[in-house]
């Protein structure tokens, strides 16, 4: 089964601090797993993918197979961006699963 | 044409209604999806079709019926509803290849009175 954990619902930062979203996921065999975000009023939009290992909008993430994690980076977080953050896995189908989500606030 | 449209943007229906959802990509994308989104949780998958077949569908009430007509297009046909599929509808398609992302479309906010 394929099962995706983001532990924080909520998650305050300060402009310019450095901010972790965390993700864990739970798949048998070789995962492809995503970070999608959603602002507000916009469509869900893929942010990141562990095969292409780039920086996005200075967010990165690393798949750690050891520890089960993907978990999304930036060092300095910015006002922008405040969001929904969603991890996704996929496991040898086309079914994409999501998990919870994270909402990002970046405060002033 | 890098986008998926869906249409209508907005849907109010009773529940003796009969109505579709329309979703179309020219990606040339073989995968098209449908998510359901209720407010303030992530999507959940519905239902697949790969090269135009059904290949996925997660246990949905039969009141919800897919259609993929061809490749750019994926309709979800909706009758009987009941207030509790009031939710916001999304259309995702996606290319074959290995880690390939799904596209999304801007979804249809559904409300069933």
């Amino acid at each position: 089964a394929q099962r995706v954990t983001q532990p924080e619902k909520l998650l305050s930062v300060f402009k310019g601090a450095p901010v972790e979203l965390k993700c864990n996921y739970s798949y048998s065999g070789s995962p492809e797993l995503f970070w999608y975000v959603q602002y507000s009023r916009q469509r869900l939009q893929l942010l990141l993918r562990h095969i292409s290992r780039e920086s996005i909008k200075g967010f990165t993430a690393d798949l750690n197979k050891g520890e089960t994690s993907f978990h999304l980076k930036k060092p300095f977080a910015q006002e922008e961006d405040s969001a929904m953050y969603y991890c996704a896995l996929r496991g040898g189908s086309e079914k994409l699963v999501f998990g919870k989500g994270t909402k990002l606030t970046v405060n002033p | 044409d890098t986008e998926v449209t869906q249409t209508p943007k907005h849907l109010v229906m009773g529940m003796t209604n009969k109505k579709s959802l329309k979703c179309e990509q020219h990606m040339g994308h073989r995968a098209m999806y449908w998510y359901k989104q209720k407010a303030k949780k992530p999507p959940e998958l519905m239902f697949v079709y790969s090269y135009e077949k059904l290949s996925i569908n997660e246990s949905v009430p039969s009141r919800f019926s897919p259609e993929c007509p061809n490749s750019s297009l994926l309709n979800l046909h909706l009758h009987a509803l009941q207030p509790e599929d009031s939710a916001l509808y999304l259309c995702a398609s996606r290319a074959g290849a290995y880690n390939s992302p799904l596209h999304f479309g801007n979804g249809t906010r559904l409300t069933v009175t």
